[in-house]
């Protein structure tokens, strides 16, 4: 089993739709959660960290459901430009921590 | 502008050449890191540096050689590197490995092409 598992998508939504992503992590001793935006041919961006009790930006709501080892990010009324690759990455517990990338889930909001 | 400057931005190079590529970071961060990204496949972390000291390798053939000088800047010298390892390389920086705080922030990466 991978460490970080996402769908790959494509996830093709019209404006104004909501969407939901779900990334899966093996190690229950995970403590840090974070959802990466990543358009082509660019670096990767922080779009948010995901705590606990679950945390709101906007548009976008960030959960985590450690019982089940996931994690979710959800997108309300999307827009054009939220078109990007979504990274979930996780971090261990304890000691040194070394970011795991999943492999990202492509989104494409069509007018 | 992350705070992560990375140079070049692209860079192609024959097999038998010897290049670098160099991260500078301005956010007084600890942790350095050098990721490959291949055309639709995820992330692939090569190394990980804490002050400046070597504390990932993650399986990365000897053609690829890491150089921390400081906790501010970041080497990957390449010398004979195969067509497969063309790619986009990325550098980042965090503020530590250990607590929960370890948000990364990326460098515009270089699109190496080795023909």
């Amino acid at each position: 089993r991978k460490e970080v598992e996402q769908d790959p998508g494509p996830f093709n939504v019209p404006e104004g739709a909501t969407v939901a992503f779900n990334c899966t992590y093996s190690n229950s001793a995970s403590q840090s959660f974070f959802w990466y935006r990543q358009d082509c041919r660019k670096e990767p961006k922080l779009l948010m960290s995901v705590y606990s009790s679950g945390n709101e930006d906007g548009r976008f709501t960030a959960q985590l459901n450690r019982a089940s080892q996931y994690i979710s990010l959800l997108i309300r009324d999307s827009k054009l430009s939220d078109s990007a690759t979504y990274l979930c990455v996780v971090g261990a517990s304890g000691g040194s921590y070394i970011p795991t990338f999943g492999r990202g889930t492509s989104l494409i909001v069509h007018p | 502008e992350t705070g992560v400057t990375q140079t070049p931005r692209h860079l192609v190079m024959g097999m038998t050449n010897k290049k670098s590529l160099k991260c500078e970071q301005h956010l007084g961060h600890n942790a350095m890191y050098w990721y490959k990204q291949s055309a639709k496949k995820p992330l692939e972390l090569m190394f990980v540096y804490s002050l400046e000291e070597r504390v990932e390798n993650n399986s990365v053939p000897s053609r690829f050689s890491p150089e921390c000088p400081n906790s501010s800047h970041l080497f990957l010298h390449l010398h004979t590197l195969q067509p497969e390892d063309s790619a986009l390389y990325l550098c980042a920086s965090s503020p530590t490995l250990t607590g929960g705080n370890e948000k990364l922030f990326f460098g515009s990466g270089t699109q190496l092409s080795v023909l």
